[in-house]
């Protein structure tokens, strides 16, 4: 159980255009979902918080207009990273806290995101 | 959320005990201690977590000292397929309003054959 998947596994895209990831929990209710990144060598950065049904919490630095969270149903939410730049060349993974008070979060595989 | 602090890189050999040390001196009295590891080019997995008392799962110990201050996560026989770089987080627990994770630098454990 608590399975937590990412579409796609990894993506190409062109300067300029826009990428969604999904994140879906396969097998539990979410009502919060987390985005991270991760560059090469580096730890995870939260990104945002995703409460369904709600607008998404940015940490500090992050930009909402850039990185668009939506959060429409229990089992997924979704990442729109708008007008890529190389600089947004990463890893992204999602997590997931079940709904029903367990508190672990249960982590997505990833996506790798290459901004050409 | 307490700072923890990991050696950045550990070596064990296949088949031995992997002990996995932690400090977090600054840990309040309702944070929990929580470990994860992260493969490589793969999500973080949730491995174990406790507050006070030693915990054992089907994957790991985790030895939380009598003050609380240093925890040790011990993989009992290390496998390569264990091979990973872990985290130690230390969080309030059940706090619905801020239950993001802070992950530090972690120890990259390298099983040796």
């Amino acid at each position: 159980g608590a399975v937590v998947s990412q579409h796609p596994s990894w993506v190409i895209c062109k300067s300029g255009t826009s990428v969604k990831i999904e994140c879906r929990s396969l097998d539990f209710q979410a009502t919060t979902m987390f985005w991270y990144r991760q560059f090469p060598k580096q730890s995870l950065m939260l990104m945002a918080t995703s409460n369904e049904g709600s607008k998404a919490t940015y940490e500090q630095g992050v930009e909402k207009d850039k990185f668009l969270i939506n959060h429409a149903s229990l089992t997924l939410s979704t990442l729109t990273v708008t007008s890529a730049h190389p600089e947004d060349s990463s890893f992204y993974i999602c997590s997931a806290r079940d709904q029903k008070g367990v508190y672990e979060q249960y982590f997505g595989p990833g996506t790798r995101l290459t901004v050409t | 959320d307490a700072k923890t602090t990991q050696p950045t890189s550990m070596d064990c050999a296949e088949g031995r005990a992997a002990n996995l040390p932690c400090n977090h001196s600054t840990i309040s009295g309702n944070e929990y201690v929580y470990w994860y590891r992260q493969i490589h080019s793969q999500g973080p997995q949730y491995i174990i977590h406790g507050l006070k008392n030693n915990e054992t799962n089907e994957m790991a110990s985790l030895i939380i000292t009598e003050d609380r201050k240093s925890s040790t996560l011990i993989l009992p026989h290390a496998t390569l397929r264990d091979t990973a770089v872990y985290y130690c987080i230390v969080r309030v627990a059940h706090n619905f309003g801020n239950e993001k994770l802070t992950f530090g630098t972690g120890t990259r454990l390298t099983i040796i054959p």
